[in-house]
């Protein structure tokens, strides 16, 4: 079993839905980690947080450190959101970061 | 503006052929990484360096090899020990006092033909 889960693996909603990310863990961990990857491929940072809630714009982070479980939820999505969304944990024992698999989403038009 | 540049975007490799992909970060960051993506995995960690002329062996470090002769500079080889090179490759770096708090290159995709 990975470490990090996240789901659904792929994601497609029309514009305008209300889109919600999940990552599970199962390490000890100092801090999550959402970043997107546009299409071309290149990873941008969304949030860091290691408890409570985040917000910017239209993206919500939150997580739960009790039951190892952060989401990722997006509204009023928009075609430009489309691209993937991974979880990664800061491992408070060995300083490392792990990765999820990613969650591929479109948002269509 | 800072940044991590990595070059060439796109590489095509013959089978027994090395081939080096270059990582330049502008940020003063100690701190670089190698990073390796496949389809539907997520990230896997080569090689990273947390100072000039040291570096230490990531979870798929066999078939590659890396450098830190400059602060600013991270170049990963792809050797042809490597038996299933193709694949996405990013470059990262990050202060060493944060190291959750990666940048990233725009990354570089290595095609064996």
């Amino acid at each position: 079993k990975n470490e990090v889960e996240q789901s659904p693996q792929n994601l497609t909603a029309q514009e305008g839905e209300f889109i919600t990310i999940n990552c599970s863990y199962s390490v000890g961990i100092s801090a999550l980690h959402w970043l997107q990857q546009h299409p071309g491929g290149g990873i941008v940072s969304l949030f860091m947080l290691s408890s409570g809630k985040k917000k910017h714009g239209r993206l919500i982070a939150t997580i739960n450190i009790q039951e190892k479980h952060s989401s990722l939820h997006i509204t009023a999505s928009h075609p430009r959101d489309s691209a993937v969304y991974i979880c990664a944990v800061g491992a408070d024992s060995n300083y490392q970061l792990i990765w999820g698999a990613g969650t591929k989403l479109i948002i269509k038009p | 503006d800072g940044g991590i540049t990595q070059s060439p975007k796109y590489l095509f490799r013959k089978e027994g052929q090395n081939v080096t992909l270059s990582c330049e970060q502008n940020l003063n960051h100690d701190a670089m990484y190698w990073y390796r993506q496949d389809p539907g995995q997520g990230l896997r960690l080569i090689y990273y360096s947390q100072i000039v002329n040291d570096f230490q062996k990531g979870d798929i470090a066999e078939g590659y090899s890396v450098s830190r002769e400059k602060k600013e500079s991270f170049p990963l080889t792809v050797t042809s020990a490597q038996k299933n090179p193709t694949a996405f490759y990013l470059c990262a770096s990050s202060d060493t006092r944060d190291y959750l708090s990666l940048d990233f290159g725009e990354g570089s995709w290595l095609t064996v033909v």
